[in-house]
């Protein structure tokens, strides 16, 4: 069955150095999502990409975050210069029609 | 805006108990309504979903049915095991999921042998 990949799945960083995160969308997903879930609360959206291009980036911090889907498939999400409160895990979804699936996340903990 | 609002956990139940867990929204419209769950160490999984009122979205032992006139899409379980000790997020999305998905905090659930 196929999945939406994440890398790395765990990363430790210190404050103020920049961090990136790939996701690799299922195989035909034109729709991709960037989600940020906080300890202990629900996934909130950061960025949605329709192909390559940006449909919804409201929430996105843009004065530190940027994320790129340059080619419609995979996508980075970069964060630059990372704070405390970035500490969170950062979930890359995928959806054809009417289902989201999502990636194991890649859980970030700044120092 | 639109929101989800859904029981605080932990709940805990012992092996075989019935489960509900409350979920009520707000929105303009006639949204979608999901049910994830979250295993330890593991992404979200899509657990079950309705699109329109009065649907029934039922998987694995679990039901919800979309309540408009209440606006709430409960989840429950009729006799629940150890393996479904995890956490569930309520969700809603205005386009079917093809559009952002808005997330309750999330419950957590212990099953008890």
């Amino acid at each position: 069955e196929a999945e939406v990949a994440q890398s790395p799945r765990y990363k430790i960083t210190e404050k103020s150095q920049a961090v990136a995160f790939w996701c690799d969308p299922i195989s035909g997903h034109a729709t991709l999502y960037w989600y940020r879930q906080i300890l202990g609360q629900g996934p909130e959206l950061l960025v949605q990409f329709q192909d390559e291009s940006v449909v919804d980036d409201s929430q996105l911090p843009k004065d530190r975050f940027s994320a790129e889907r340059l080619k419609g498939v995979d996508s980075t999400l970069k964060i630059q210069p990372a704070e405390l409160g970035d500490s969170a895990m950062y979930l890359c979804a995928s959806s054809l029609r009417e289902t989201q699936y999502f990636g194991p996340g890649t859980r970030l903990l700044v120092l | 805006g639109n929101s989800v609002t859904q029981m605080e956990g932990p709940v805990t139940l012992s092996e075989e108990a019935f489960l509900t867990i409350n979920c009520t929204y707000t929105a303009t419209g006639y949204p979608s309504l999901f049910w994830y769950v979250q295993y330890p160490g593991e992404g979200l999984q899509l657990l079950l979903k309705a699109t329109k009122a009065d649907d029934k979205g039922s998987n694995k032992g679990f039901e919800a049915t979309y309540r408009k006139e209440t606006t709430s899409f409960h989840l429950e379980k009729g006799s629940v095991q150890v393996s479904d000790s995890a956490v569930y997020f309520c969700a809603l999305s205005d386009n079917a999921g093809d559009d952002k998905i808005i997330f309750g905090k999330g419950t957590r659930l212990h099953i008890l042998p």
